[in-house]
């Protein structure tokens, strides 16, 4: 199994434009977790799905993120309008509802200038 | 919500030495407390995970120890090796929504 994979790996963008990061999730997990890290606030979870239906998204910082599960096997985060504090390390995370273990994808890191 | 307090933030020792990172939680109803290494510029990784039916669990020089009255867990890590060096989180979550709530990490940095 090739793990939670996430693209791109890396993205530098202008104030301003539309940023979209996309996961795919182990094969046979059915939850899917978004989370955030900077130095400033650490690892904050910010939306997770169960079964493609989201079940948590009080960790989203505002309108400008939101995220869609539209099927088991793939999933995205956008930004709109991006803006400079959007900086930092976006990790999708996934797990099987039987189980607890997370397993982490390696990370988009986001620039926005 | 939950609230996962960790400490130290910073921890450096000798190799050889022990190293003892501690956290304590909030919500009484957590049942699930991993622990998460990460080496720089790389992804968390579960390392060691307990129940709250469980007091202690060992895997080779890891080990985990919860308190459920005092509402703490600790990690331990024996005989570190330079390899060790990392940051480590912990987190704890109620076993049924599977939403897991980390702490501020701890950077270890082992000597040689």
């Amino acid at each position: 199994d090739a793990g939670v994979i996430q693209s791109p790996r890396h993205e530098v963008t202008e104030m301003g434009q539309e940023v979209t990061l996309r996961c795919k999730p182990i094969s046979g997990h059915n939850s899917l977790f978004w989370y955030r890290q900077t130095m400033m606030r650490g690892l904050e979870l910010l939306i997770y799905f169960n079964n493609n239906v989201p079940i948590d998204d009080s960790g989203m910082p505002e309108d400008r993120f939101s995220a869609k599960m539209p099927n088991a096997s793939f999933s995205t985060l956008k930004i709109q309008p991006s803006e400079p504090r959007d900086s930092a390390v976006y990790f999708c995370a996934s797990s099987m509802t039987s189980g607890n273990e997370q397993f982490f994808g390696p990370g988009t890191r986001l620039t926005v200038l | 919500g939950e609230n996962v307090e960790q400490h130290p933030s910073t921890l450096s020792v000798q190799e050889g030495d022990s190293a003892v990172i501690k956290c304590t939680y909030s919500d009484s109803a957590s049942n699930y407390f991993p622990w998460y290494k990460q080496e720089l510029g790389k992804r968390p990784q579960l390392i060691i995970d307990i129940r709250s039916n469980v007091g202690e669990k060992k895997d080779q020089r890891i080990a985990v120890t919860l308190n459920k009255t005092a509402k703490h867990f600790s990690l331990h890590i024996t005989e570190t090796q330079p390899e060790d060096s990392a940051v480590y989180f912990c987190a704890a979550s109620i076993g049924s929504n599977y939403k897991l709530t980390f702490g501020k990490g701890t950077l270890l940095t082992v000597n040689p």
